[in-house]
């Protein structure tokens, strides 16, 4: 079946900017979650929505930074006035449900944003 | 969750076993080893997982040892496809559900 699908695959934008990045879980799958890289870096958490309870957002770096998820599928990561420091590979995962014993999080391809 | 150790680096000849180490002496008896790897310019994909038994899947295999301290993965033939970096985690079942990765294990299948 598919796949987390992520978009864009890559995005340059100029500091200052805003920035959306999009996710597509696996259909069905409660457990959404956002990570960054940076180049050479492990994974970074940032946020993770589990159904229709209020996101984990303890992971967020800054105001700067929000994310959605829409109708408990779809979710958009928002970085408004992008510094430089945020360039870096923005994967999604998602997940069956939260507390699975198994835990397996599927990954998309991630989106590499460079901020110029 | 507990800190795990792991090579930076390791080659192997392609059709041989890769046998990738981790250590994690601070495991504690409700957190489970988990590997992933991520293969250049892909996101991280789940391999396998155990408790204390040794566990096999289409992808690998999983041998902890009798007191937890330590692991091993292994790649029965690996393939040129293999080359990526290689992380082992230990967590608890209820820990939350983001992941922590740290450097992982470099391996790199040679021809």
């Amino acid at each position: 079946g598919a796949g987390v699908s992520q978009s864009p695959s890559n995005k340059v934008t100029e500091k200052g900017k805003d920035v959306e990045l999009r996710c597509d879980p696996i259909s069905g799958h409660t457990a959404l979650y956002w990570y960054r890289q940076s180049l050479g870096q492990g994974l970074e958490f940032l946020i993770y929505f589990q159904g229709n309870s209020a996101p984990d957002k303890s992971g967020l770096p800054s105001d700067r930074f929000s994310a959605e998820r829409t109708g408990g599928s779809v979710s958009t990561l928002t970085i408004q006035r992008t510094q430089q420091e945020d360039s870096a590979v923005y994967l999604c995962a998602s997940s069956l449900r939260l507390g699975q014993v198994t835990n397996e999080q599927f990954f998309g391809p991630g989106t590499r944003l460079t901020v110029l | 969750d507990a800190k795990t150790t792991q090579p930076t680096s390791m080659d192997c000849a392609e059709g041989r076993a890769a046998n990738l180490p981790c250590n994690h002496s601070t495991i504690s008896g409700n957190e489970y080893v988990y590997w992933y790897r991520q293969i250049h310019s892909q996101g991280p994909q789940y391999i396998i997982h155990g408790l204390k038994n040794n566990e096999t899947n289409e992808m690998a295999s999983l041998i902890i040892t009798e007191d937890r301290k330590s692991s091993t993965l292994i790649l029965p033939h690996a393939t040129l496809r293999d080359t990526a970096v290689y992380y082992c985690i230990v967590r608890a079942h209820n820990a939350g559900n983001m992941l922590t990765f740290g450097g992982g294990t470099r391996l790199m299948v040679k021809p």
